[in-house]
Order: structure tokens, then C-alpha cells, then sequence
């Protein structure tokens, strides 16, 4: 079985201060772990995955994320805010057997000027 | 880029009637998926196909849904006769293979059921 929760439905920052939204899994195996982001009425865009390897993984727009097998999480992060960032961001965990992936419910980021 | 497409974009229903949503797929993926999004909530999975078959689904996916590859490019979930609850965006993903591999997901089709 396998489970994600995101923690605070809702994040708000200023423009340039860092963005953290913070995601735990739960897995019985070694997890495959994403970061989606959704913009308004469009489809999901992954930002970044881990799979195996380095624990620390850069993905698209700044953000990376690091895997923490000890914590169980995998918290997304970006040194400086923007405009644009924001969005819905989903985190999502697979694994080599499930195939299917099971999603957070979702941390709404608002950017203010 | 290649990326997975999805036909209509909107779809408005009356309850009751039947409904077929489309995708294609990337061309050179193995396994499709159909997901669903309620308006405000999570993204929730539905069901996976490999090799022309069913390899996992939901309690979601009960006997009113039913899905098919019908040719060598398309992958459709139909709904055969909807129900208020189902109004949703559905989204289509192909990966290459499981797990590990990256889902890539369509654009979705928004359902609105009155």
C-alpha cells in the first residue's frame, strides 16, 4: 500500500522568499516519488521525480526536491519565489510493482507581489 | 516533444447518457492510464492497461466504466451511463513502462454532468 500527505492545503509567500511545500509517503517498497504542478484549467506538469540514486533532484523553474528515506519525505523547494510559481503542486509516489501512481491532496501556493 | 493528446476538451451530458472520452497515447508507450479529478479535490486513479488488457483499476472503476484500445493509436474510457458524481476532469497518462517510469499526462477532458 502507498499514501502521500501534503501538509498545508495552502501556502502563501512574498515574491523572492522561499518556497517549501512539504510532502510525506508512506510505501511498503522503495518508492518512486513526483512533484506535479497544475496550473489553472490545464493538465499536470511533472517538475521532478526520484526514482534511485542522488536523494537531491533538480527538476524545471528552479525547484528541486530531496528525498529523505529516514523523515519518509520528499519536500519541494525554491531559493526565490516568482510570480509564476504560482499554481496547484501535487506530490505523487509509485513504486516498481504499482505502476499506478497515488496523489496528494494537493498544496495551493499563492505568490504575493 | 511528444505528449499525450485528449479529445473533446469539454464535454457536457445529460445524466444518464453514455459518454466516450478519448486519448492518444505517446506512440511508443505500454501502459495507458485514466484518472480523475473532482472540481477542488485530488487526482484519483482509475484504472491501467497493458497488452490489451485491465492491470489494475480502482473501486472507481466499477461495471458503468469500461475501457478499450480500438486501434493501434486511441485509448478511450467510456462511461456508460453517467451520474451527477461523475462530473470531473479526467486525464489520460502513458508511461513506457511501470513505476519507475515517468506518466505523462494529457491535457484532460473536463465531464459536466447536469
Amino acid at each position: 500500500a502507498q499514501s502521500v500527505t501534503q501538509l498545508g492545503s495552502h501556502v502563501s509567500v512574498s515574491e523572492g522568499a522561499l518556497v517549501l511545500l512539504r510532502c510525506n509517503y508512506s510505501s511498503s517498497v522503495p518508492p518512486y516519488l513526483f512533484w506535479y504542478v497544475q496550473y489553472p484549467n490545464q493538465g499536470l506538469q511533472l517538475l521532478l521525480k526520484y526514482t534511485t540514486g542522488a536523494t537531491l533532484v533538480k527538476g524545471i523553474n528552479g525547484f528541486e526536491a530531496e528525498f529523505k528515506k529516514s523523515e519518509t519525505s520528499f519536500h519541494l523547494t525554491k531559493p526565490s519565489a516568482h510570480m509564476s510559481d504560482a499554481a496547484e503542486y501535487f506530490c505523487a509516489v509509485s513504486n516498481a510493482n504499482a505502476g499506478k501512481s497515488t496523489f496528494g491532496d494537493g498544496t495551493t501556493l499563492t505568490v504575493k507581489p | 516533444e511528444p505528449e499525450v493528446t485528449q479529445t473533446p476538451s469539454h464535454q457536457v451530458t445529460q445524466m444518464g447518457q453514455e459518454v466516450i472520452l478519448r486519448c492518444v497515447p505517446i506512440s511508443n508507450h505500454l501502459y495507458f492510464y485514466w484518472y480523475r479529478q473532482i472540481l477542488g479535490q485530488k487526482v484519483e486513479f482509475l484504472v491501467s492497461f497493458y497488452n490489451n488488457e485491465i492491470s489494475e483499476k480502482s473501486e472507481i472503476f466499477d461495471d458503468q466504466f469500461s475501457v478499450e484500445r480500438p486501434d493501434g493509436s486511441n485509448f478511450t474510457l467510456k462511461i456508460r451511463s453517467t451520474k451527477l458524481e461523475d462530473s470531473a476532469m479526467y486525464f489520460c497518462a502513458s508511461s513506457e513502462d511501470r513505476g519507475q517510469e515517468t506518466q505523462y499526462f494529457g491535457p484532460g477532458t473536463r465531464l459536466l454532468v447536469l
